[in-house]
């Protein structure tokens, strides 16, 4: 089945710090990624849609300056979480949905984001 | 109506007992629906898909219901290995694909 890598899958970084997150489709080409954080005991919330070639469009209540999406390549999307605070502590996990779009939607492995 | 709600639990039940979870959709337009399992700190699985009226994989059934928007998930036989949260996803309306998930329900099977 399709597969979606996501890197890195925890990171621990420093308020004022910048990460950087990518993730990969990585035996189909992905024409759209969608970007998710998942606060403890919380429903994964869809922060932004992820376009190949074009800007991403994000959801309303984020902010697409902290949240910087490329994605380069029909098989790269990357989310960058900029001048990063502990409030930004989450669960960040991409997803894809292989051709057609009414398939089952796969997930990268998640990476697990805490800002000290 | 929220967009995708679920009972969120949790469900506590014994071995081998039949448990199910109810979960109802405000957009009557979608076709097709999902049933995720995530563990703890890892990322959603897909359960089952739901294209029709149902649909039945083992021990596991979904059914829809079109006419009242809610969909189900029926466990038989439970097992320790099915302690995990259940997530009701159902297609964003977006022409993208996106899906909306539900805040997860929380299953305990317990020895």
């Amino acid at each position: 089945g399709a597969v979606v890598s996501q890197h890195p899958s925890w990171v621990i970084c420093k308020s004022g710090t910048s990460v950087k997150i990518e993730c990969r489709s990585l035996d189909f080409q992905a024409t759209t990624m969608f970007w998710y954080r998942q606060f403890p005991k919380q429903s994964l919330m869809l922060m932004a849609t992820s376009n190949e070639g074009s800007k991403a469009t994000y959801e309303q209540g984020v902010e697409k300056d902290k949240f910087l999406i490329n994605h380069a390549s029909l098989t790269l999307s990357t989310l960058t979480v900029t001048s990063a605070h502990p409030e930004d502590s989450s669960f960040y996990i991409c997803s894809a949905r292989s051709p057609p779009t009414n398939t089952e939607a796969f997930f990268g492995q998640g990476t697990r984001l805490t800002v000290v | 109506r929220k967009e995708v709600e679920q009972d969120p639990g949790p469900f506590n039940v014994p071995e081998g007992a039949t448990v199910a979870f109810n979960c109802t959709y405000s957009n009557s337009a979608s076709q097709s629906f999902f049933w995720y399992r995530q563990d703890c700190r890892k990322e959603p699985k897909l359960l089952m898909s739901v294209y029709s009226s149902g649909n039945e994989d083992g021990r596991f059934t979904a059914q829809l219901n079109r006419a009242s928007q809610y969909i189900s998930l029926l466990i038989r036989d439970s097992k320790l290995s099915d302690s995990a949260t259940y997530l009701c996803v159902v297609p964003g309306g977006g022409s993208q694909g996106n899906l909306i998930f539900g805040k997860g329900t929380k299953l305990s099977v317990k020895p």
